[in-house]
């Protein structure tokens, strides 16, 4: 059974940073692209960073170009998303998702429930 | 890319059918059939439900089923169950990934 479980998220302050991590198991982690997706608080779903399985393709949306960077650890199955400058519009639930392919498809088969990031002074 | 436009709510009861709207342009949806519904219920992990417009992953009950004419692809339940009561979103996954902007469907 595939299993994608998020951590990292809290309550943080703006300008801040943090690690957002999404531990996988139950599937050939390598084999696959990731991709994370936020919601805003009472709004919708919105695509943010997407990785190849190799890790050496990565695609970010525009809103985040320049503070995310998405990464994957081979060793340990685990997808990570950094951000720095964090803003009150970040705040959001994070969803880790698992894409049906080895390229960035985006087309996503697997998820995580989610870790909520708040961003608040 | 803009977000695809669905109806905020929706409502059906048990039994019944009820169609889900999600309009785009001829870049997403009228141009491709790279075509993605998905569900949510509250705290729990969205759920693949419909993927290339009318396919249904493994387990997703023959209840639920998509379609697609020119820019407006539409998601039907018939059937409607209580467990259906759940937020569903469209998606386009040709070029950069495109949400709509969710419909609340209401089981009466």
């Amino acid at each position: 059974e595939v299993q994608l479980l998020e951590s990292g998220g809290g309550f943080l302050q703006p300008g801040g940073s943090l690690r957002l991590s999404c531990a996988a198991s139950g599937f050939t982690f390598n084999n696959y692209a990731m991709t994370w997706v936020r919601q805003p608080p009472g709004k919708g779903l919105e695509w943010v960073s997407s990785i190849s399985g190799s890790g050496g393709s990565t695609f970010y949306a525009d809103s985040v170009k320049g503070r995310f960077t998405v990464s994957r650890d081979k060793i340990k199955h685990t997808l990570f998303l950094e951000v720095i400058s964090l803003r009150a519009d970040d705040t959001a639930i994070y969803y880790c998702a698992k894409d049906v392919d080895f390229t960035v498809t985006t087309l996503l088969d697997n998820w995580g429930q989610g870790t909520l990031v708040t961003v608040s002074s | 890319q803009s977000a695809l436009t669905q109806p905020p709510s929706a409502s059906g009861s048990p039994g019944q059918s009820v169609t889900i709207s999600c309009t785009g342009t001829s870049s997403d949806i009228g141009g491709y059939n790279f075509v993605s519904w998905y569900q949510l219920h509250p705290g729990k992990a969205p759920k693949l439900i419909i993927f290339d417009v009318t396919k249904r992953p493994s387990g997703v009950p023959d209840r639920f089923s998509g379609s697609k004419s020119g820019n407006t692809a539409s998601l039907t339940i018939s059937g409607l169950q209580a467990e259906d009561e759940a937020d569903y979103y469209c998606s386009s996954y040709a070029g950069t990934l495109t949400f709509g902007g969710g419909t609340k469907l209401t089981v009466l």
